[in-house]
């Protein structure tokens, strides 16, 4: 069955925190993918890769970074957490070509205090 | 810039009711529009998908209605139950690119 994990569902971190969020999966996906998800604002994508050690930025990049060291693996870091960052992120993965289902984590749920 | 709109983003409906959601795009190198359903606590999960060489598509109670010209496309729950009270994204994305890009969502309640 295909599986995208979030290690971390639950989150409290104090501003000024560095914050790494990781997500694994197991289907062997060239891109992957970091979402925030915020009440009436949708889906909006922070950072996608399509390779290892590749990155793009996507509609919302600022206060984060990530990083892609295994294709399985793509973590998403926040330099120094602020409180406009507490929010739901979902990573996500798919095959290179879209048209493919793009699959989904559970979400981390990060309260910034 | 939203590149997909979605409306409403509220729905509220009785058990048995046609909930019908509604998206629009803009970019015509579109050529992949999924829809997804995201349960509290849990992420988005692919219901149906529909290209845009076909007008209509039906999985189960789940219909997507394309309209081409006009850039539209929309979702149809029908005999709509308390368990799809959920969230529902539109999406979409083009085969010469790698992103996706998603509407703002629905919050749809079915009442018993």
């Amino acid at each position: 069955d295909v599986k995208v994990t979030q290690s971390s569902r639950y989150l409290v971190k104090r501003t000024g925190e560095k914050v790494f969020l990781e997500c694994v999966q197991d289907m062997d996906h060239e891109n992957m993918f970091w979402y925030r998800q915020d009440p009436g604002l949708g889906l909006r994508l922070i950072y996608f890769s399509y390779d290892v050690k590749m990155k793009e930025k996507g509609d919302i990049p600022e206060g984060y970074s990530v990083s892609r060291e295994k294709k399985e693996r793509f973590s998403l870091i926040l330099e120094s957490a602020s409180t406009n960052q507490t929010s739901m992120y979902l990573c996500a993965s798919s095959f290179v070509h879209t048209g493919n289902t793009i699959y989904f984590g559970e979400g981390s749920w990060l309260t910034v205090v | 810039q939203q590149q997909v709109k979605q409306s409403p983003q509220s729905l509220i409906v009785q058990k048995g009711g046609i909930p019908i959601i509604n998206c629009a795009y803009e970019n015509t190198a579109f050529d992949y529009f999924p829809w997804y359903q995201q349960f509290p606590g849990k992420g988005p999960a692919l219901l149906i998908a529909i290209r845009p060489d076909v007008s209509e598509k039906k999985e189960g109670r789940f219909t997507i209605s394309f309209n081409k010209s006009a850039k539209q496309f929309s979702l149809h729950i029908m005999d709509s139950q308390p368990g799809d009270s959920a969230t529902y994204f539109c999406a979409a994305s083009a085969d010469t690119g790698n992103q996706f890009y998603f509407g703002t969502g629905t919050s749809l309640t079915v009442i018993p």
